[in-house]
């Protein structure tokens, strides 16, 4: 099993420019979300989504949109980038069941970082 | 804010030594996560703690919460150079929304 997997990994964009950042995960977990990590500031909830179809905010969703058209992928696009933009984006998919028992667990990627001039 | 706060921001000590953290939140929860992240990695989960629990063990670590003072505190006993990591606490917010908050972290240096 590959777990959560983020493309691209490394990303640099003029200020105005659009981009996708991809998360696919392949553990066929319901809930996704997207972090944004800056320093000093932990990790912040951008988006998130309860399943396939389904999408909703967090912390810091200004600038940002989703899209959970297949329950593996969970999309976040930048419309139009900003230098406040520049960050190291975390994709995560919780697993709910352990042998019948609840975890909440989080599985990570590995990031994306992100900086917009 | 909705994050959590952790406590200290920042730890340092000696390789055998304990390490604790702590982490502070302001809604009522059902359960409370720890995680680990190495330098330029992603996060790893540790360790869950249910609102009916007050301490929980998974090997080196110890974790308590208290929900009467909305805290809690991961302690990791027998510290090593490898646990060398940033540590965050995670919480449910907003009921059963699925949305998931993080503390700011603490930074643990373990020094050989």
């Amino acid at each position: 099993n590959a777990g959560v997997t983020q493309t691209p990994k490394f990303r640099v964009l003029k200020t105005g420019q659009s981009m996708t950042l991809l998360c696919a995960q392949d553990m066929n977990h319901e809930y996704m979300y997207w972090y944004r990590q800056d320093p000093g500031m932990g990790l912040r909830l951008i988006h998130y989504s309860v399943g396939e179809g389904t999408t909703a905010k967090g912390e810091v969703p200004d600038g940002y949109n989703v899209s959970r058209l297949k329950k593996q992928n969970f999309l976040l696009g930048l419309e139009s980038a900003a230098p406040s933009q520049t960050s190291v984006y975390f994709c995560a998919s919780r697993r709910d069941l352990l042998a019948g028992v609840y975890t909440g667990e989080l599985f990570f990627g590995e990031g994306s970082r992100l900086t917009v001039l | 804010s909705q994050q959590g706060e952790e406590d200290p921001q920042a730890l340092s000590i000696q390789e055998g030594e304990n390490a604790t953290m702590n982490c502070s939140y302001k809604t009522s929860i059902n359960n409370l996560q720890w995680y680990r992240q190495n330098s330029g990695r992603g996060l790893v989960h540790l360790i869950l703690i249910r609102s009916n629990e007050r301490e929980k063990h998974s090997g080196r670590l110890r974790v308590t919460l208290d929900t009467s003072k909305k805290s809690s505190s991961l302690l990791i006993t027998a510290s090593r150079a490898a646990d060398t990591a940033s540590y965050f606490c995670a919480f449910p917010s907003g009921g059963n929304t699925g949305k998931l908050i993080f503390g700011q972290g603490t930074t643990l240096q373990v020094k050989p």
